[in-house]
C-alpha cells in the first residue's frame, strides 16, 4: 500500500488558523485525496476531498500541491471543537487507506 | 443529515462464537465499507462492497469473515468463529461515489473473552 506521512501531533490556539500537512508522494494519478477527523470513541468523519485543484468548503480548505505529492487542509480559526485526530488519506471508491494521523490540540 | 447506523453499539462473545454485526448505510449510498480499529491503533480496511459483490478486500478479511446485504437496506460483517485479536471497534462506511466523501458510522465495539 502507498503510504501517507503526516506529523504525530500538532498544536494550535482557538481562533487562529492552523495547517496540517500530508505526504503522499506515491499516489497514483487516479486516487482522490480525502482528510477525515475522528474523535475519542467516534468514527471518522468527513472533512474534505479532492484530486487535482484546491477544494474549499464549510469546514475546511484543501490545497494540493501541482505534482500531487503532497497536500494541507487548512482550518481557517481553529475551535475547541476541532481539538481530533486528522486523517490523510488516498483512495478510490474501493477503498480508503488510512495512516496514523495527526493529534491536533486546540487551546483556549 | 443522513446517518449509517449501526448495532449494537457493544458486543461480547465468547472466543469461538459466531457474530454478526449489522449496519443500515444511507439509502441513496452505492458503496459500502467494513474497517476496524484496534484500541490505540489506526483505522483499517477490511472490504468494500458495489453492485452486490465484494470489489476490494484487505488481507484481514480472510474465510472467517463475510459480508451480505441481504434485503437491499441492511449491511451485515459476520465473524464465524471469533478469536481475541478481532476485539476491535468495527465501523461500516457507505458513499455515493461522487461528491462527497464516506460517511462512516459510530461503530460497534466487540469485545472477545
Amino acid at each position: 500500500d502507498a503510504k501517507t506521512t503526516q506529523p504525530n501531533s500538532m498544536e494550535s490556539n482557538e481562533e487562529e488558523p492552523v495547517h496540517l500537512p500530508c505526504n503522499h508522494s506515491t499516489i497514483s494519478g487516479t486516487d482522490y485525496i480525502h482528510w477525515y477527523r475522528q474523535l475519542p470513541s467516534q468514527g471518522p468523519e468527513y472533512v474534505i476531498h479532492g484530486l487535482t485543484s484546491n477544494v474549499n468548503n464549510r469546514m475546511a480548505s484543501l490545497a494540493i500541491a501541482e505534482d500531487r505529492k503532497s497536500s494541507t487542509l487548512i482550518l481557517h480559526r481553529a475551535t475547541l471543537r476541532d481539538a481530533a485526530v486528522y486523517y490523510c488519506t488516498r483512495g478510490s471508491n474501493y477503498k480508503l487507506t488510512f495512516g496514523k494521523g495527526t493529534l491536533l490540540t486546540v487551546n483556549p | 443529515e443522513p446517518e449509517v447506523t449501526q448495532t449494537p453499539s457493544h458486543q461480547v462473545t465468547q472466543m469461538g462464537q459466531e457474530v454478526i454485526l449489522r449496519c443500515v448505510p444511507i439509502s441513496n449510498h452505492l458503496y459500502f465499507y467494513w474497517y476496524r480499529q484496534i484500541l490505540g491503533q489506526k483505522v483499517e480496511f477490511l472490504v468494500s462492497f458495489y453492485n452486490n459483490e465484494i470489489s476490494e478486500k484487505s488481507e484481514i478479511f480472510d474465510d472467517q469473515f463475510s459480508v451480505e446485504r441481504p434485503d437491499g437496506s441492511n449491511f451485515t460483517l459476520k465473524i464465524r468463529s471469533t478469536k481475541l485479536e478481532d476485539s476491535a471497534m468495527y465501523f461500516c462506511a457507505s458513499y455515493t461515489g461522487s461528491l462527497s466523501g464516506y460517511t462512516f458510522g459510530s461503530g460497534t465495539r466487540l469485545t472477545v473473552v
